[in-house]
């Protein structure tokens, strides 16, 4: 089956730091990945859809600059938090898509900025 | 706009016995797809099951199916013969045209099997 990968699944970081989590579809490749946010005990929300070789298209209240997401290649697609902030720490997950027919959600990396 | 509704935040069931995981939503769109999703306490998002709009039959996935009763916009999961490792949060979603482009979610049901 399609496997998605995270790395790294945990990260600890100071704040001010910026901090990137990749995501890989091991054994397809994904035209379209998304990276979703989860507060703790709370549904995910959407943070941006990204295409490979564009720009990503970030949901209404997620700030562009803040969390820059590369979609690279096909089978790659990163998110860096810049200047993390306390307010930062969460759960984020990608999933990757193949085709329309079914999406991959990755294990999750969970970032504590102190 | 579309939204989904669980209103229920937790859930208790005996183990082998079954429970429903209520579902409800609102889209104008004709054509969507809904989906159920297992997160245990690790975080990973597990597909479980996946139901169109246009599909006439509900959908079954071995021990999980999806009651869904398009007039009334409910997509209730049906967990059969509970199992101790069922204990996660579960998650339903609803996507644009049935594909899982652009999933919205749910609040989440935690559900409990008790032995």
């Amino acid at each position: 089956g399609a496997v998605v990968s995270q790395h790294p699944s945990r990260v600890i970081c100071k704040s001010g730091t910026s901090v990137k989590i990749e995501c890989r579809s091991l054994d397809f490749q994904a035209t379209t990945m998304f990276w979703y946010r989860q507060f703790p005990k709370k549904s995910l929300m959407l943070m941006a859809t990204s295409n490979e070789g564009s720009k990503a298209t970030y949901e209404q209240g997620v700030e562009k600059d803040k969390f820059l997401i590369n979609h690279a290649s096909l089978t790659l697609s990163t998110l860096t938090v810049t200047s993390a902030h306390p307010e930062d720490s969460s759960f984020y997950i990608c999933s990757a898509s193949l085709a329309e027919d079914e999406q991959f959600f990755g294990p999750g990396t969970r970032l504590t900025v102190l | 706009a579309q939204k989904i509704t669980q209103t229920q935040p937790g859930m208790f069931v005996q183990e082998k016995e079954a429970v429903t995981l209520d579902c409800t939503y609102d889209t104008s769109d004709q054509s969507y797809g809904l989906f159920w999703y297992k997160q245990p306490s690790s975080g990973e998002m597990i597909f479980l099951i996946y139901q169109g709009s246009y599909d006439e039959q509900n959908a079954t996935e071995g021990r999980y199916s999806l009651n869904f009763q398009k007039a009334r916009k409910s997509a209730n999961l049906v967990i059969s013969a509970s199992q101790l490792g069922d204990s996660a949060m579960y998650f339903c979603a609803m996507s644009h045209s049935g594909g899982q482009g652009n999933l919205i979610f749910g609040k989440g049901t935690k559900l409990s099997v008790k032995p």
